[in-house]
């Protein structure tokens, strides 16, 4: 089977920094892809990880340690609006996309 | 170059009925993915359909099925709807071809269906 758990909330301030975790288990996993959600909208690619390290992509930078089965999506310079729910995802065997149950982040001013 | 759409915005249907959903891939997009998603939880995979075939199911009954068509077009339907369907259904496109352009997905705006 495959899983994915992220924390279910997250809140921090305009300008800050914050880190969303993501870890995972599975019995095939092909890299780890972050998504943005705000609420009504659909779903945006952000970043995707195939190997080991960091991706960066202007404020927004994600991790992948897959001996850890761990990743982490970064956000830097916060602005409110970034509120909105981010999902990691991962595509296992058979081509089946999984997706975490997502992590609401609150910017405050 | 057009995104993805998605047809009806919303839907509502009584416990037993057939729904039909459709989508518009992004052009020149071969791979389109279903998703079901409930309010406040992530997207659940549905299928996946490469090239007008299915290559990838989720854990979803057969009264959930789909088509793609040559012209990046897509259905999903479902048969027998119980009060449980009531969900965002989501389609994305990309590009298979090779694993980072496959990972990258283009998301419609959902259908909204409600069942009563």
């Amino acid at each position: 089977g495959q899983s994915l758990e992220q924390p279910s909330e997250v809140t921090a301030v305009e300008g800050a920094i914050v880190q969303i975790n993501c870890t995972y288990q599975t019995s095939g996993f092909y890299g780890l892809s972050w998504y943005q959600q705000h609420d009504g909208g659909a779903p945006t690619f952000l970043s995707y990880n195939a190997l080991d390290g960091l991706e960066e992509t202007g404020r927004f930078s994600s991790f992948l340690s897959r001996s850890d089965s761990y990743g982490y999506l970064l956000l830097q310079e916060l602005q409110m609006k970034d509120s909105a729910s981010y999902f990691c995802a991962g595509r296992g065997y058979g081509q089946n996309f999984v997706f975490g149950p997502g992590t609401r982040l609150s910017v405050l001013p | 170059e057009t995104g993805v759409t998605q047809s009806p915005t919303h839907l509502i249907k009584t416990r037993g009925q057939q729904v039909t959903l459709r989508c518009s891939s992004q052009s020149g997009h071969n791979t389109v993915s279903w998703y079901q998603q409930a309010l406040g939880q992530g997207p659940q995979f549905i299928f996946q359909y490469y090239r007008e075939e299915e290559n990838g199911r989720g854990n979803f009954p057969p009264r959930f099925s789909g088509l793609q068509f040559p012209n990046y077009s897509s259905e999903l339907n479902v048969n027998a709807l119980e009060l449980d369907d009531s969900a965002l259904y989501l389609c994305a496109s990309s590009l298979e071809g090779w694993e980072g352009a496959y990972n990258e997905q283009f998301f419609g705006p959902g259908t909204r269906l409600t069942v009563l």
